[in-house]
């Protein structure tokens, strides 16, 4: 089936600096990939859409010039947290589904567990 | 907001079935209904989704009231693995994934 994979897992960094996490569809091409953000205890909630080669449509009250999405290809998009703060600190998982398979839903990532110190 | 409701938690016992309900009753006619789990620290998984009939996979089966404002997601033999956040979500295809807050659901031995 389809696998998505997120990268890293879990990263740490120090308040001020930026993060990267990537999301990539291993054995198949996804236009759209979606980011969330989970706090501890509550549901996921979804951050943005992502579109292979144009803008990232945001949801409302998510800071787009905080929260950096590039989809540069079918099967990678990036996530990067600039100047995070530990208020950043959140589950960032990502998923996307394969073209024409769109009404079985979408593959998520295994998260990535950002802590901000 | 969700358009679905779900009990906050509910517990079942190993090799058990575990039915877990779900309202949506302002469904409307073009929109699916899909079942993820999300195993603690781990992405959500896909289960299970339909429209009107009953729907039935390795994982799960998925039963759907006639008039469409409810469902309950069927785990015939519950697993402590099984142990998870269960979401009911109503959606469009290839419509955005919006959670709800889904029914904890614990396996106990």
């Amino acid at each position: 089936g389809a696998v998505v994979s997120q990268h890293p897992s879990w990263v740490i960094c120090k308040s001020g600096t930026s993060v990267k996490i990537e999301c990539r569809s291993l054995d198949f091409q996804a236009t759209t990939m979606f980011w969330y953000r989970q706090f501890p205890k509550q549901s996921l909630m979804l951050m943005a859409t992502s579109n292979e080669g144009s803008k990232a449509t945001y949801e409302q009250g998510v800071e787009k010039d905080k929260f950096l999405i590039n989809h540069a290809s079918l099967t990678l998009s990036t996530l990067t947290v600039t100047s995070a703060h530990p208020e950043d600190s959140s589950f960032y998982i990502c998923s996307a589904a394969a073209l024409g398979t769109l009404s079985y839903g979408y593959t998520f990532g295994s998260g990535t567990r950002l802590t901000v110190v | 907001d969700a358009k679905t409701t779900q009990p906050p938690s509910m517990d079942c016992a190993e090799g058990r079935a575990a039915n877990l309900p779900c309202n949506h009753s302002t469904i409307s006619g073009n929109e699916y209904v899909y079942w993820y789990r999300q195993i603690h620290s781990q992405g959500p998984q896909y289960i299970i989704h339909g429209l009107k009939n009953n729907e039935t996979n390795e994982m799960a089966s998925l039963i759907i009231t006639e008039d469409r404002k409810s469902s309950t997601l069927i785990l015939p033999h519950a697993t402590l693995r099984d142990t998870a956040v269960y979401y009911c979500i109503v959606r469009v295809e290839s419509e955005k994934l919006v959670f709800g807050k889904g029914t904890k659901l614990t396996v106990n031995p």
